[in-house]
């Protein structure tokens, strides 16, 4: 069955510091992979989405993930961290019998302190 | 372009009592998709239509769940009787078609079954 995980609960950071927000995954056949940011009281929103290609695939509001085969990692990253990308952040993968139905990981708050 | 949008934001109810949540998805989006999001959780699929047809309702509680919609346009999940557990935000989503699209989520309804 295809997963995801998500090894962290939370991740702190300083603005201007890099971030990364790690990601494991577990698929049967090529991988697609997506991640989306909750903030506080909205709905989720998609970041980015890696299909088949480049392993460094480029988002909205500056983020990048990267697709590591051999170690099964879709990290998401940020150059240089603000303030307002503190939310949630979710990875997630189709399912294996129903690709319309995306199967998400327990998720991962991003706290980016001043 | 208008999102997808959802009512009521907030709902409180007792054990045991109904309550029904609407979802009106972006235009010209065929597939709807119900989430079930309980605190320190991912989201978990609870139903998918296409147009009005259902495409996966696997991990619906259909005893006690109920979805539809009836014109393939906007739907409405129902709780009856709601039991503790519910207690979590429902998210409704839509897609131009299923499978490796990227999904629009509305804001949700927090559901609180006290």
């Amino acid at each position: 069955a295809q997963s995801v995980a998500q090894p962290e609960d939370q991740v702190n950071v300083a603005e201007g510091n890099p971030l990364t927000v790690k990601c494991t995954y577990s698929v049967s056949g090529n991988p697609y992979l997506f991640w989306y940011v909750q903030y506080p009281n909205r709905g989720l929103q998609f970041l980015l989405k890696y299909i088949t290609g480049d392993n460094l695939v480029k988002g909205s509001y500056g983020f990048e993930a990267e697709f590591n085969k051999s170690q099964t990692s879709f990290h998401l990253k940020k150059p240089s961290a603000l303030v307002s990308d503190s939310a949630l952040y979710f990875c997630a993968v189709p399912s294996s019998s129903n690709t319309g139905k995306l199967i998400f990981g327990q998720g991962t708050t991003l706290q980016v302190k001043p | 372009e208008a999102g997808v949008a959802q009512s009521p934001r907030y709902k409180i109810i007792e054990k045991r009592q109904s309550v029904a949540f609407w979802c009106n998805p972006i235009s010209g989006h065929a597939t709807l998709y119900w989430y079930q999001q309980i605190l320190g959780q991912g989201p978990k699929l609870l139903i998918q239509f296409q147009n009005n047809g259902v495409v996966d309702d696997s991990q619906l509680p259909k005893d006690r769940f109920s979805a539809e919609r009836l014109k393939g346009v906007d739907s409405t999940l129902k709780i009856q009787p709601a039991k503790l557990e519910d207690s979590a935000v429902y998210l409704c989503a839509s897609s131009f078609s299923p499978g490796g699209e990227k999904l629009f989520f509305g804001s949700g309804t927090q559901l609180s079954v006290l």
